[in-house]
């Protein structure tokens, strides 16, 4: 079945670091990826959608100067927390789909703390 | 934009029992609605899914139900067990674009 690799899984850091996150899908072109947040017992807050070669489409209250977003391939889409601070601190996760209207497959997300 | 609801946000069941989570959601274009189970720190994963031309769709323990006119679906878990103890979300996926928006989550617990 589709496999989306995350990593890293788990990133500690300090405060005013960028941390990346990468997000690849393994056996099958991504036409599309999507970047969520999830808060510890709350749901998946979609943060932005990115499809190779464009710019993400950001959702409303997400700084994109904030979550830097990169999708260069079909395989590959990056997320980069710039200037990360302890607010920023959560777990995120990414999906991808083969085409539109499918199921997304997820990442193994990455939890990010930020001292 | 589409908004999706779910409840209840907790739910204990016994062993064996049924188990039911609704969903709602608001945008009447939207047309593919799966349902996700994720373990504590895990990635969520598909279960079932139902598009809006089935009213039902079954596998196995887990049925999923469709109303369009009402703009509501269901997930049905039968027979459960203590491994289904997660939380499930569901999600709903407009006829254009490719986001998903998501449920608030159950939190399922199965008690031995």
């Amino acid at each position: 079945g589709a496999v989306v690799s995350q990593h890293p899984s788990w990133v500690i850091c300090k405060s005013g670091t960028s941390v990346k996150i990468e997000c690849r899908s393994l056996d099958f072109q991504a036409t599309t990826m999507f970047w969520y947040r999830q808060f510890p017992k709350q749901s998946l807050m979609l943060m932005a959608t990115s499809n190779e070669g464009s710019k993400a489409t950001y959702e409303q209250g997400v700084e994109k100067d904030k979550f830097l977003i990169n999708h260069a391939s079909l395989t590959l889409s990056t997320l980069t927390v710039t200037s990360a601070h302890p607010e920023d601190s959560s777990f995120y996760i990414c999906s991808a789909i083969f085409y539109s209207n499918q199921p997304q497959h997820f990442g193994d997300g990455t939890r990010l703390s930020i001292l | 934009g589409e908004n999706v609801e779910q409840h209840p946000s907790t739910l204990s069941v016994q062993e064996g029992d049924s188990a039911v989570i609704k969903c709602t959601y608001s945008d009447s274009a939207s047309n593919y609605f799966p349902w996700y189970k994720q373990e504590l720190g895990k990635r969520p994963q598909l279960i079932i899914d139902i598009r809006s031309n089935v009213g039902e769709k079954k596998d196995q323990r887990i049925a999923v139900t469709l109303n369009k006119t009402a703009k509501h679906f269901s997930l049905h878990i039968t027979e459960t067990q203590p491994e289904d103890s997660a939380v499930y979300f569901c999600a709903a996926s407009l006829n254009t674009g490719n986001q998903f928006y998501f449920g608030t989550g159950t939190s399922l617990t199965v008690i031995p």
